[in-house]
């Protein structure tokens, strides 16, 4: 298995952009985990679904975020608009099962303007 | 609500002395205790994980133990070496919540 993908690998945009990030996690995994990570904050989980559904999305920012997961090989994180505070690396995490290892993707480095 | 603090925040050893990382939990169902290290520009990568019903677990140079009374776990690392610079993050699963917390971090530098 390829692992955990994510695209893109870099994203720049000016702020009031839409942003989309995407994730496809490792086949078979029914857990799967949006992350930020700044300086200030560390790792902080944003939502994470079980087979497909949004189980805790407590850690969403704002209206701004949303994530969708329509099927079991792929997930987005959309924030819009985007602001400049919304700079940070967003990993996605998958696992089989809610308490064993979760398999970071390499991660998107967004770069608000 | 949900909290874990990791201590120190950085940590200098030399080559070949050991390291020892602390990490205290708040939420007292939490029953899944995994460390991740996460070397520069890349991502969090498993190291060793404990469970609740088990006090101690050793991989070769890496072990972990878990009190949970005093809900606090910690991560030993002897024999240390320059490759093991990097951050370690300590986190926790709430068998409430499913989510895993993760500490603050501690970046580990290890002097050749």
């Amino acid at each position: 298995d390829a692992g955990v993908i994510q695209s893109p690998r870099h994203e720049v945009t000016e702020m009031g952009q839409e942003v989309t990030l995407r994730c496809k996690p490792i086949s078979g995994h029914d857990y799967l985990f949006w992350y930020r990570q700044t300086m200030m904050r560390g790792l902080e989980l944003l939502i994470y679904f079980n087979n497909n559904v949004p189980i805790d999305d407590s850690g969403m920012p704002e209206d701004r975020f949303s994530a969708k997961m329509p099927n079991a090989s792929f997930s987005t994180l959309k924030i819009q608009p985007s602001e400049p505070r919304d700079s940070a690396v967003y990993f996605c995490a998958s696992s089989q099962g809610r308490f064993y290892e979760q398999y970071f993707g390499p991660g998107t480095r967004l770069t608000v303007t | 609500g949900e909290n874990v603090e990791q201590h120190p925040s950085t940590l200098s050893v030399q080559e070949g002395d050991s390291a020892v990382i602390k990490c205290t939990y708040s939420d007292s169902a939490s029953n899944y205790f995994p460390w991740y290290k996460q070397e520069l520009g890349k991502r969090p990568q498993l190291i060793i994980d404990i469970r609740s019903n088990v006090g101690e677990k050793k991989d070769q140079r890496i072990a972990v133990t878990l009190n949970k009374t005093a809900k606090h776990f910690s991560l030993h690392i002897t024999e240390t070496q320059p490759e093991d610079s990097a951050v370690y993050f300590c986190a926790s699963t709430s068998s409430n919540t499913g989510k895993l917390i993760f500490g603050q971090g501690t970046t580990l530098q290890v002097k050749p």
